[in-house]
């Protein structure tokens, strides 16, 4: 069965601070991977991540992917009372079959 | 170019009724998902439609119906409603090409059952 596996679930941080965020994977046909931010409301994409080693970067946000170690990392750096969210990693696998997400790191930011 | 866009934004019931909720995908967007969002569950997949036809389904009992229309505007459908169905239901749009495929997010439809 696939799998996609977050951590922490959880985190508090002071404003300033860097964080790292994981996501491993173990699914049969590996396509890409994707990130997500939930505030209150729907998920905003982040980030999608085909390539090994190819870091993808827009702000204080920066995300890289490892397909031989079979996980990525969300790096956020600088954090703001803003930045503070649900995390959702999620994965695209080949042939018609949804998307398997992960249960999410929830990110508190605190001034 | 609009976004994904879900109706209604708010929804209360009473058990045992039911429930219609639609989802209007991104302009040339062919592939809507549905999922169903509740504290501590993550977010878990209801279905999908492309081009009309259900191409997948998660294990949600029968009760959870969908359809896809020609212009790939979707709509769920819960029969005999649960307090356990209380959620936050998203739906999602893409172009359905599975190389490069990423999915869009409405804002949600907030159901309560009571």
């Amino acid at each position: 069965e696939d799998k996609v596996v977050q951590s922490p679930l959880s985190l508090v941080v002071h404003e300033g601070d860097t964080v790292t965020l994981n996501c491993s994977y173990e699914v049969t046909n590996f396509r890409s991977l994707l990130w997500y931010k939930q505030e209150k409301k729907a998920p905003t994409f982040l980030f999608m991540l085909t390539s090994s080693g190819i870091e993808k970067k827009s702000g204080r946000l920066s995300s890289i992917l490892d397909k031989k170690e079979l996980f990525s990392i969300l790096n956020i750096t600088a954090t703001q009372t803003g930045d503070s969210a649900v995390y959702l990693c999620a994965v695209v696998v080949s042939g018609n079959t949804p998307l398997v997400f992960g249960k999410g790191t929830r990110l508190s930011v605190i001034a | 170019k609009a976004g994904v866009t879900q109706t209604p934004r708010y929804l209360i019931k009473t058990r045992g009724q039911q429930v219609t909720l639609s989802c209007s995908p991104i302009s040339g967007h062919r592939s809507v998902s549905w999922y169903q969002q509740t504290p501590g569950q993550g977010l878990q997949f209801l279905f999908e439609y492309f081009s009309e036809t259900q191409r997948n389904k998660g294990n949600f009992p029968g009760r959870f119906s969908g359809r896809q229309f020609s212009n790939s505007r979707s709509e769920m459908n819960v029969s005999t409603l649960e307090l356990g169905d209380s959620a936050l239901y998203l739906c999602a749009s893409s172009s359905g090409d599975r190389v490069t495929d990423t999915q869009y997010f409405g804002p949600g439809t907030r159901l309560t059952v009571l």
